[in-house]
C-alpha cells in the first residue's frame, strides 16, 4: 500500500517569505497526488492535484507543486506568504486498496505566518 | 446546497452514550467516505460506500462503530458506548465518480468530544 510522508508537522515563515511544504510518497507506479488545505474548524479544500501531464501544477491562492518522480516528491510552494495562508496542509495520494478507491493522507503540516 | 453537509458541527457526549453523525453528500456523487481526524494525526480512513455495492468497513476501529447509507445518498455514522478515545473530528467526503484522478469533496466535519 502507498504511504505519504510530510516532513515537518509545524512550519513558520514570515509574511512575504517563500512557503515550502514537503511531501514524499511511496509508489511503484505513477501516483495521483493531491494537496488539501484545512482552515480552522473547516473541512479540507483542494488546493491542487497532479494526475498526468505537466509536472508543475498550479493551484488556488498562488500555490503550486512540482511532481518529481526521481525524488518521489510533490512539494508545495508559494513565493510569498500571506497571513491568510495560516492553516493546516495535507498531502494525499489516491490508491486502490483491496478493491476500494482510497485517499491516503500524510499527517499534515501546520503553517504559521509571522507578521 | 452545493457542498457536503455534516451535522451536527459539534457534539459533546458523556462516556457510554451512543452518538449519530450525519453526512449529506453532494447530489449525484456516487462514492462516500468517512474519515477520522485525531489531534496531531492525519486522516484515518473509516468506511467507504460506492453505489449499491457492499461498503468497505475495513477502517472501522471497533464493532462499536457502524455506518449506513440510505438510498445512495445520506449517510449516518453511529458510535455506540462512546469512549474518550473516540474524541476526534469526523469528516465525510464524496466523489462524483470512482477514479484515481478524482478529488474528494469534504464536509466541514463533526467535532466529537466524549467527556
Amino acid at each position: 500500500a502507498q504511504s505519504v510522508t510530510q516532513l515537518g508537522s509545524h512550519v513558520s515563515v514570515s509574511e512575504g517569505a517563500l512557503v515550502l511544504l514537503r511531501c514524499n510518497y511511496s509508489s511503484s507506479v505513477p501516483p495521483y497526488l493531491f494537496w488539501y488545505v484545512q482552515y480552522p474548524n473547516q473541512g479540507l479544500q483542494l488546493l491542487l492535484k497532479y494526475t498526468t501531464g505537466a509536472t508543475l501544477v498550479k493551484g488556488i491562492n498562488g500555490f503550486e507543486a512540482e511532481f518529481k518522480k526521481s525524488e518521489t516528491s510533490f512539494h508545495l510552494t508559494k513565493p510569498s506568504a500571506h497571513m491568510s495562508d495560516a492553516a493546516e496542509y495535507f498531502c494525499a495520494v489516491s490508491d486502490v486498496v483491496s478493491g476500494t478507491y482510497k485517499y491516503i493522507f500524510g499527517t499534515g503540516t501546520r503553517l504559521k505566518v509571522l507578521a | 446546497g452545493a457542498g457536503v453537509s455534516q451535522s451536527p458541527s459539534n457534539k459533546v457526549t458523556e462516556k457510554g452514550k451512543d452518538v449519530e453523525l450525519r453526512c449529506d453528500p453532494i447530489s449525484g456523487h456516487t462514492a462516500l467516505y468517512w474519515y477520522r481526524q485525531s489531534l496531531g494525526q492525519g486522516l484515518e480512513f473509516l468506511i467507504y460506500f460506492q453505489g449499491n455495492s457492499a461498503p468497505d468497513k475495513s477502517g472501522l476501529p471497533s464493532d462499536r462503530f457502524s455506518a449506513e447509507r440510505t438510498g445512495g445518498s445520506v449517510s449516518t455514522l453511529t458510535i455506540q458506548r462512546t469512549q474518550q478515545e473516540d474524541s476526534a473530528v469526523y469528516l465525510c467526503a464524496s466523489t462524483p465518480e470512482v477514479s484515481l484522478n478524482t478529488e474528494a469533496f469534504f464536509g466541514q466535519g463533526t467535532r466529537l468530544t466524549v467527556v
